[in-house]
């Protein structure tokens, strides 16, 4: 069964500083995608960055880049360059690359880790 | 108006009482999702539909229900309330499955059962 994992359930950066989120994930399946979101304390879910199982570099969205080691199966987020306003929970998420059935589509179903909260200290 | 609008934001019910909550989106999407979160267990999928006729239970459908009355409103029932189903819950909608977008979330309801 498809799995992420973030071992991080809370993190504190200085302002200006990088910091690295880390998630995990299992697969047995060659072609997945894998994304992370952010949740501000105002609940709503922001959609940051996307990493296809078969892209040859790691996603970057601005401050925002994404650690692809495919061997070892982690998808790390790194934001450089932290703002107070970066203070947030963090989720990874999985595609699912699960059919419901022989030659469907993929369900589109994402699976998502338990989220990492960052602070960001001024 | 948002893309993605779910009724209502909070909402405190009582144990035993039945509860739906709506959703409805504008971005013209097939697939539609309903997740709730729990603190420390990310989002878990409750139902998921790819069109009006095709629903599918998620991980923990076990005391919900869903209609999709049209391709643009997916609404989520709570039978019989209880304390433990006490969470926010998203709506979601995605449009293909390969997106590299994922969703586009709704807002969330923020349900309490007391």
């Amino acid at each position: 069964a498809q799995k992420i994992t973030q071992t991080q359930p809370g993190m504190f950066v200085q302002e200006k500083e990088a910091v690295t989120l880390d998630c995990t994930y299992d697969t047995s399946d060659p072609s997945y995608g894998l994304f992370w979101y952010k949740q501000p304390s105002s609940g709503e879910m922001i959609f940051l960055i996307y990493q296809g199982s078969y892209d040859q570099q790691n996603a970057t969205e601005g401050r925002y880049s994404l650690n692809f080691q495919k061997a070892r199966k982690s998808a790390n987020l790194v934001i450089s360059a932290s703002q107070l306003g970066d203070s947030a929970m963090y989720f990874c998420a999985m595609r699912d690359p699960q059919r419901l059935r022989h030659g469907s589509s993929n369900t589109g179903k994402l699976i998502f880790g338990q989220g990492t909260t960052l602070q960001v200290k001024p | 108006d948002a893309d993605v609008t779910q009724t209502p934001r909070n909402r405190i019910t009582k144990t035993g009482k039945r509860i739906m909550l709506e959703c409805s989106q504008t971005k013209g999407h097939d697939r539609m999702y309903w997740y709730r979160q729990d603190p420390g267990l990310g989002l878990q999928l409750i139902y998921y539909s790819f069109d009006v006729k095709d629903i599918n239970k998620g991980e923990i459908s076990d005391g919900y229900s869903v209609s999709r009355q049209a391709q643009a409103k997916f609404s989520l029932s709570l039978e019989s309330a209880i304390p433990n189903q006490t969470a926010l819950y998203f709506c979601a909608t995605s449009e293909y499955p390969d997106s590299s977008y994922g969703y586009t979330f709704g807002s969330g309801t923020r349900l309490t059962v007391v």
